[in-house]
């Protein structure tokens, strides 16, 4: 199974902040990478798909790159409604998996 | 557009089968996938499996043994049967329209 180790897991950060979330494959994933938000009442929404095309909808504050085994998920500043849990999954191969999870707090 | 809803019963018994409807509507399931995902308590999310729009499946394979995903094209339902539960299965459950929309969630607790 392909690991996906999300880095860092908990990131304390201010209003108006840069910040970004790392994701490493334990091997190539061939950009099949999709990123989503998990709000405290459980709801969950895809931001970025592909490893770096916006969902619909998401604000032009969030973006993602990466290749090979190395992403990111950038915001560039920090909303009040952007502290939440932030997860990656890979769809490269099967069984799919979802990193650890960053949690984006408010210092 | 896109809605997607978990039902099923909220407590199970140790050693009992879970079994969880997923109703979708403003799209088909002829024609894309869903997947059923979970979130064991203070962890993160697992991938259970995925049902494709021509049916075929494809399971975690730490869950294969216990897991079957099914479907019903003609509800727009999407079936997760699970036996064997334990403590450690206590969950949100929840479908998603492969890799974009998701439903809410659907917490489970296994429990005598």
């Amino acid at each position: 199974d392909i690991q996906l180790t999300q880095s860092p897991s908990t990131l304390p950060a201010s209003l108006g902040e840069r910040v970004t979330i790392s994701c490493r494959a334990s091997q190539s994933i061939n950009n099949r990478l999709n990123w989503y938000q998990q709000k405290p009442d459980g709801t969950v929404k895809r931001l970025i798909y592909s490893t770096s095309t916006l969902e619909s909808g998401v604000p032009s504050r969030f973006s993602g790159s990466g290749s090979g085994t190395d992403y990111s998920l950038s915001i560039s500043s920090l909303e009040s409604e952007d502290f939440a849990m932030y997860y990656c999954l890979q769809y490269a191969t099967y069984p799919w998996t979802f990193g650890g999870g960053t949690k984006l707090e408010l210092k | 557009q896109v809605q997607l809803k978990e039902s099923g019963p909220g407590l199970v018994q140790p050693s009992q089968t879970l079994s969880l409807t997923c109703t979708v509507s403003g799209f088909s399931l002829s024609s894309y996938g869903v997947i059923w995902v979970r979130q064991p308590p203070g962890k993160g999310l697992e991938w259970m499996g995925v049902i494709w729009g021509n049916g075929n499946t494809n399971y975690n394979s730490a869950l294969k043994s216990r897991l079957s995903i099914s479907r019903d094209t003609s509800k727009s339902q999407v079936y997760l049967k699970m036996n064997s539960l334990q403590t450690e299965d206590t969950a949100p459950y929840y479908c998603a329209r492969a890799l974009d929309y998701w439903g809410q969630g659907l917490m489970v607790t296994v429990s005598s």
